[in-house]
């Protein structure tokens, strides 16, 4: 598609619930990357998957939190058993396989709108 | 502390210039990014800058980098209401295939 493509835009949760967050990267973009943004925060690094390589999962604060990306195209956020403190705008942003010298590849991340995540 | 450090707030008046400050840690960061995040969006890319520059232009954008005091500012001219947004300095190093970013500066411009 055109741009970065996240799903729901919206989702209230109880307390305790899974929930799945869907991203939709840029077609032909290799390396694709999930932040959580609380409430008057930076963005807080979760997860980076580039391409067929292990993803790098450094940035997730517990195991409750887990991704999936099937080859190159959409990936899934789960968060498990999920906590009031879980609530955040999650955005995911895709890029081309390398920022090199030039513009064109050093433009890097294309975000998506985000998923507002609110759990009551 | 903070990996890249930016000050919260800044409020200038319409028409003037506006600066945001940036500092980060890593001597090994290749490139540096500003990002700009209207309200209720995600965050749309400015400007970046190689590091072995101390200056890129961009018609009302101007990015200085003083490697030595691994300081980076945006400065925008004649700045207009719809310039209101949160700016985040971000900086990509050779160590990490993810970004890393400020907390964003929240900039206010008053009629």
């Amino acid at each position: 598609g055109a741009g970065v493509s996240q799903s729901p835009s919206n989702k209230v949760t109880e307390k305790g619930k899974d929930v799945e967050l869907r991203c939709d990267p840029i077609s032909g973009h290799t390396a694709l990357y999930w932040y959580r943004q609380r409430l008057g925060q930076g963005l807080e690094f979760l997860i980076y998957f580039q391409g067929n390589s292990a993803p790098d999962k450094s940035g997730l604060p517990s195991d409750r939190f887990s991704a999936e990306r099937t080859g190159e195209s959409v990936s899934t956020l789960t968060i498990q058993r999920t906590q009031q403190e879980d609530s955040a705008v999650y955005l995911c942003a895709s890029s081309r396989p390398s920022l090199g010298m030039d513009r064109g590849t050093a433009d890097g991340y294309t975000f998506g709108s985000g998923t507002r995540l609110t759990v009551v | 502390g903070e990996d890249v450090e930016q000050s919260l707030f800044l409020s200038v008046r319409e028409g003037d210039s506006s600066v945001i400050n940036c500092t980060y840690t890593d001597s090994s960061s290749t490139y540096l990014y500003w990002y700009k995040q209207e309200p209720g969006a995600g965050l749309q890319l400015l400007t970046y800058i190689f590091s072995n520059m101390d200056m890129k232009q961009d018609q009302r954008l101007t990015v200085l980098l003083n490697k030595k005091d691994k300081h980076l500012s945006l400065r925008i001219a004649d700045t207009q209401t719809g310039d209101s947004a949160i700016y985040f300095c971000a900086e990509r190093r050779l160590s990490q295939g993810n970004l890393i970013f400020g907390k964003g500066t929240k900039l206010s411009v008053k009629p």
